[in-house]
Formats: structure tokens, sequence, C-alpha cells
């Protein structure tokens, strides 16, 4: 079955760096659209980036532009999310998700199940 | 990128039918999806491209569009169903835009 398992989080200092992985299983990884989707304590679901299934494309949301590089490895099936310069809004939980195939749309059809980011001196 | 608004909360009784609405400009032009989110989880799909349904989603939800507005339909409520209620769309630009989501409370 499908499987996404995020890992990296934790606790980080204002200013610094984490980096995010997202291990994916039980589909052939190298096809699809791979986003991250964050979401702060108590608020509403945010979206972060998208890659390529290929890894040629990235988009990111301007909250985030210039401080979060998304990558991929396909041969490993992860999904990558560095993140600089990371300030107390960042912190959130952050999901990886599957963008659906051509039958469900740009939507999100698997998710894992979070990772929490908490940034504070 | 566009935005997309929906109630904050919306209350119903057991059995009867649940309607939440997103509303944003471009909605004529992109398709919906609407996802539903419990405390503690991961979101999960139970709308995609405006009306249609994931296997494994119950039929008492539909979803409908009207201008730029789509609505997820809960026919039926059942206590399970309270969650919150998240739609979103995807933008030419590249980039996604989530709904501001909506509580639904089982009375």
């Amino acid at each position: 079955q499908v499987k996404l398992v995020e890992s990296g989080g934790g606790v980080v200092q204002p200013g610094k760096s984490l980096r995010l992985s997202c291990e994916a299983s039980g589909f052939i990884f190298s096809n699809y659209i791979m986003h991250w989707v964050r979401q702060a304590p108590g608020k509403g679901l945010e979206w972060v980036a998208v890659i390529s299934d290929d890894g040629t494309k990235k988009f990111y949301a301007d909250s985030v532009k210039g401080r979060f590089t998304l990558s991929r490895d396909n041969s490993k099936n992860t999904l990558y999310l560095q993140m600089d310069s990371l300030s107390g809004e960042d912190t959130a939980v952050y999901f990886c998700a599957r963008e659906g195939d051509i039958v469900i749309g740009t939507s999100f059809d698997f998710w894992g199940q979070g990772m929490r980011v908490t940034v504070s001196s | 990128s566009h935005e997309l608004t929906q109630p904050p909360s919306v209350s119903v009784s057991p059995g009867q039918t649940a309607r939440i609405t997103c509303s944003g400009d471009a909605l004529p032009k992109r398709y919906a999806y609407w996802y539903q989110q419990k405390p503690g989880q991961a979101p999960v799909l139970v709308i995609y491209k405006d009306t249609d349904r994931p296997s494994g989603i119950p039929e008492r939800f539909s979803g409908s569009s009207s201008g730029t507005t789509v609505t997820l339909t809960i026919s039926g409520v059942q206590a399970e169903d309270e969650a919150d209620y998240y739609c979103q769309s995807a933008d030419t630009s590249g980039t996604y835009v989530f709904g501001t989501g909506t509580m639904l409370t089982v009375l």
C-alpha cells in the first residue's frame, strides 16, 4: 500500500536550518509529482512547495520562496525539504503528499503522518 | 495565487444534511477538491474534480459547482463526520491553494 513517512523534524533556533525527508513506498515514486503542505498550530492547511516527477520543475509558496528548497532522489524514493533562515512563523506540522494521477487531478491523494517542526530559542 | 473562502463553522444534527461552501474567483476555471481532517490526523481526500468521490469514501459525501462557489454536501450526517473540511485548487502558475477551512460540528 502507499506509504509516506516523514523524518527530520524537531526543535530548531530562529535563523537556523533543518532538512525534512519523506520516504515513499508502495508506488512508483518517479511517476508522481510530490508536495509539502504545512499546518501551524491551530491553523489551516498551507501549501508549501511542489516538485515535478523528474525533479526539474519546482514551485514555492511566497511565504517560503528563497528560504526553502525542494529536491528528490528517485533512486532512493525520497523527497527532501531544505529549510533555511527559519522563523517562528515556520513552526508547523509538515506533511509530504502525493499528487493524484490524471484521473484524480491536481489534488493530494496520499499524505504522510506529518512531522512537527518548532522554531524557538 | 487566488484565494478560497469558507465559512469558519457549520453545525448540524445527526441525520441532517450539511453543506459547506468554498468561494473563489478562479473556481469557474479550475477544479476544486475537498479534504476531511480529524484532530491529530493527516487530511483525507473526499471529493476530487468538483464532484467525484474517491473509492472508499461513503456515498453521503458529494460535491457540486456553480460559478465561483463549490459546495461539499454531506447527507445523513453521522457523528464520525465531525471534522475540519478544506477545499483546494491549483493555479495556472504552478502553485496551489487551500481554503480557509470549516469546522463541522455534529450536535
